[in-house]
């Protein structure tokens, strides 16, 4: 079956700096990778849609500069977080698909904890 | 704007017992519906994918229909076990025809399973 690697599983990292999240389909290849964001005890919500080749589209009231995605290859889609702050704490976790008809596959998300 | 929305919202039942999610969504032009499962702190497993033109899906103990005309679709967990105890996600994707679009998901219900 479709797998998708998530790394890292969690990072804590110090307010003002930048981290980056893979996400990598290890056995198929994703014209189309989504990243979600999920808060403690809230529902994921889709913070973008990142096709390969092309730049991503952001979903209403998530800041492009300050979450870069990078779809260079068809295997691999990256999110940076750039000057993270304390409310950027959560859970972090990417989604691929082969084709719409075979459904989604997640990673296994990032908590992130900025301090 | 497409919302999805879970009842109920937690459960807690005796092992042994046969119980039904509940999962319904505003707008019925929809690609397909997925159910998910997500224990605590993980990622998300797909349990089963339910395409438009589907009116039920069966994996094992579990068993998802979808009544798409009036936005409706039930995830039916029989003889249920401690092990099943989990978030459970309901999940649809809508094709805008430029490819494929994110999932809108429910909040989820918290289902513990009582030994």
């Amino acid at each position: 079956g479709a797998v998708v690697s998530q790394h890292p599983s969690w990072v804590i990292c110090k307010s003002g700096t930048s981290v980056k999240i893979e996400c990598r389909s290890l056995d198929f290849q994703a014209t189309t990778m989504f990243w979600y964001r999920q808060f403690p005890k809230q529902s994921l919500m889709l913070m973008a849609t990142s096709n390969e080749g092309s730049k991503a589209t952001y979903e209403q009231g998530v800041e492009k500069d300050k979450f870069l995605i990078n779809h260079a290859s068809l295997t691999l889609s990256t999110l940076t977080v750039t000057s993270a702050h304390p409310e950027d704490s959560s859970f972090y976790i990417c989604s691929a698909i082969q084709w719409q008809g075979y459904g989604y596959t997640f990673g296994s998300g990032t908590r992130l904890t900025v301090v | 704007k497409q919302e999805v929305t879970q009842i109920p919202a937690a459960l807690s039942v005796p092992e042994g017992e046969n119980l039904v999610l509940n999962c319904s969504f505003t707008d019925s032009a929809i690609y397909n519906l997925q159910w998910f499962r997500q224990d605590p702190g993980k990622g998300l497993t797909s349990l089963l994918l339910i395409q438009s033109s589907q009116r039920e899906q069966t994996s094992g103990r579990l068993n998802a229909s979808l009544d798409k005309s009036s936005g409706r679709s039930t995830l039916y967990i029989a003889a249920s076990q401690p092990g099943d105890s989990a978030t459970y996600l309901c999940a649809v994707s809508q094709y805008s025809g430029g490819g494929a679009d994110g999932l809108t998901f429910g909040k989820g219900t918290h289902l513990i399973i009582q030994p």
